[in-house]
């Protein structure tokens, strides 16, 4: 069974600080996404990697896929109140077309 | 270009009762994808639909079925409704070619009293 684990569950910072999400599997992926959600809303792609030792930047944060593409990491550099929300890592399944999601990692950040 | 489109955005129902989803894929995407959040349980993967075909199904009684349409759009309906059915229940699209990247809409929010 494929299986995505996602650390910390629940993360509450202040502005500014840095931060560290893992995403991390026993299973090799052929790519990996990453997805942020709001309450109530459904999640949005911030960014897919495909080849092991990938590193992707989108504005302040950096995702990297691991080299052998078992695990991914996202890091924010000075958080914003506007980054808070529910962050997900998915990997395509060896069934097709469906995504296995990591349990999310809440992350909330004060001003 | 316009999102994935989802209708109702909310639906009461009461237990044993029949719910109807409804989904519009982002224009040019042939693939719609189910998934089931619930309380505490993350997203859980529930149908597959491509050129209007059951492609794969999750871990769900058969009471969860769907269906595409010719237009691509898709119907997710539930069948005697049980309380733990009541969930976010989120609909997405992508190419043919990049099923790993998929679009989701802003899901149905389903009540069950």
């Amino acid at each position: 069974t494929q299986l995505l684990e996602q650390s910390p569950q629940f993360l509450s910072i202040q502005e500014g600080e840095n931060l560290t999400v893992y995403c991390n599997s026993s299973s090799v992926f052929s790519s990996l996404q990453w997805y942020r959600q709001e309450p109530g809303e459904g999640p949005v792609l911030l960014v897919t990697v495909v080849t092991g030792g990938e590193v992707k930047k989108l504005k302040r944060l950096t995702f990297q896929f691991g080299d052998a593409r078992k695990d991914s990491s996202l890091h924010i550099t000075a958080a914003q109140p506007g980054d808070t929300g529910l962050y997900l890592c998915a990997g395509e399944g060896n069934q097709g077309g469906k995504l296995i999601f990591g349990q999310g990692t809440e992350l909330s950040v004060k001003p | 270009e316009a999102g994935v489109t989802q209708s109702p955005t909310h639906l009461i129902k009461t237990r044993g009762q029949q719910a109807t989803l409804r989904c519009s894929p982002i224009s040019g995407h042939t693939s719609v994808y189910w998934y089931q959040q619930a309380l505490g349980l993350g997203l859980q993967f529930l149908l597959w639909y491509d050129e209007g075909e059951e492609r794969n199904r999750g871990n769900f009684p058969p009471r969860f079925s769907g269906r595409q349409f010719p237009n691509y759009s898709s119907e997710l309906n539930v069948n005697a409704l049980e309380l733990e059915d009541s969930a976010l229940y989120l609909c997405a699209s992508s190419p043919r070619v990049r099923r790993n990247e998929q679009f989701f809409g802003p899901g149905t929010r389903l009540t069950v009293l």
